[in-house]
């Protein structure tokens, strides 16, 4: 299987930051991956697909880059509501995997 | 609105069966494939599994492989996990999620509550 790496595991961060989460593949996948966002007692909700399109409705300040085996999600401006974990997935060969998740916190 | 409901968690002993629930509203559930994926503190999320839109073919995941069957009923518009022989390490919450497809590329775009199972003596 595929194992897919964040990092951090958590930050702390302030509302109108700038953020930057990492996933790194243990093997190339193209441009096949996702991020979703999960906050505490919630389902995880897909925000980006394909590396880098926005899923409908997402806000713009969510953005996606990589490709290969590194790959980035940002928040352009951090609000309130994006206090949550984040976690990366591949969807290059099956199983899909996860990565281990990523939790913003308030600082 | 897209909307799924997972159901029949709960308490259960090791080595008994379960079978959980997904009923699905708000879109034509028999042209979506649907998956089936839990949450582990420990392990994190965890693929299991993933059935084709009319059921005809299933892929799972290696742990769930001998032990977990996944199926539906298009005419209730309801996912379906059976789950045998169930382990401790079994405990976790079970989300069903719906497969989107675009171009070559696969995610699940909307997720169910969850549903807590727990595996204990």
């Amino acid at each position: 299987d595929i194992q897919m790496t964040q990092s951090p595991s958590s930050m702390s961060a302030s509302i109108g930051d700038r953020v930057t989460i990492t996933c790194r593949a243990s093997e190339n996948i193209d441009t096949y991956l996702n991020w979703y966002q999960q906050k505490p007692g919630k389902a995880p909700k897909l925000l980006i697909y394909a590396t880098s399109s926005l899923q409908s409705g997402v806000p713009s300040r969510f953005s996606g880059s990589g490709s290969g085996t590194d790959f980035t999600l940002s928040i352009s401006s951090l609000q309130p509501g994006d206090f949550a974990t984040y976690f990366c997935q591949q969807s290059y060969v099956t199983p899909p995997t996860f990565g281990q998740g990523t939790k913003v916190e308030i600082k | 609105q897209v909307l799924l409901v997972e159901s029949g968690g709960g308490v259960v002993q090791p080595g008994r069966s379960l079978r959980l629930s997904c009923t699905a509203s708000g879109f034509t559930f028999s042209n979506y494939g649907m998956h089936w994926v839990r949450q582990t503190p420990g392990k994190g999320l965890e693929w299991l599994g993933v059935i084709w839109h009319d059921g005809t073919n299933k892929y799972y995941a290696d742990s769930a492989k001998v032990r977990f069957t996944i199926s539906r009923d298009n005419s209730k518009n309801t996912l379906y996990l059976q789950m045998n022989s169930l382990r401790v390490d079994d405990t976790a919450i079970y989300y069903c999620a719906r497969h989107q497809s675009l171009g070559e590329t696969t995610s699940f775009d909307s997720w169910g509550q969850g549903t807590l199972v727990t595996v204990s003596s």
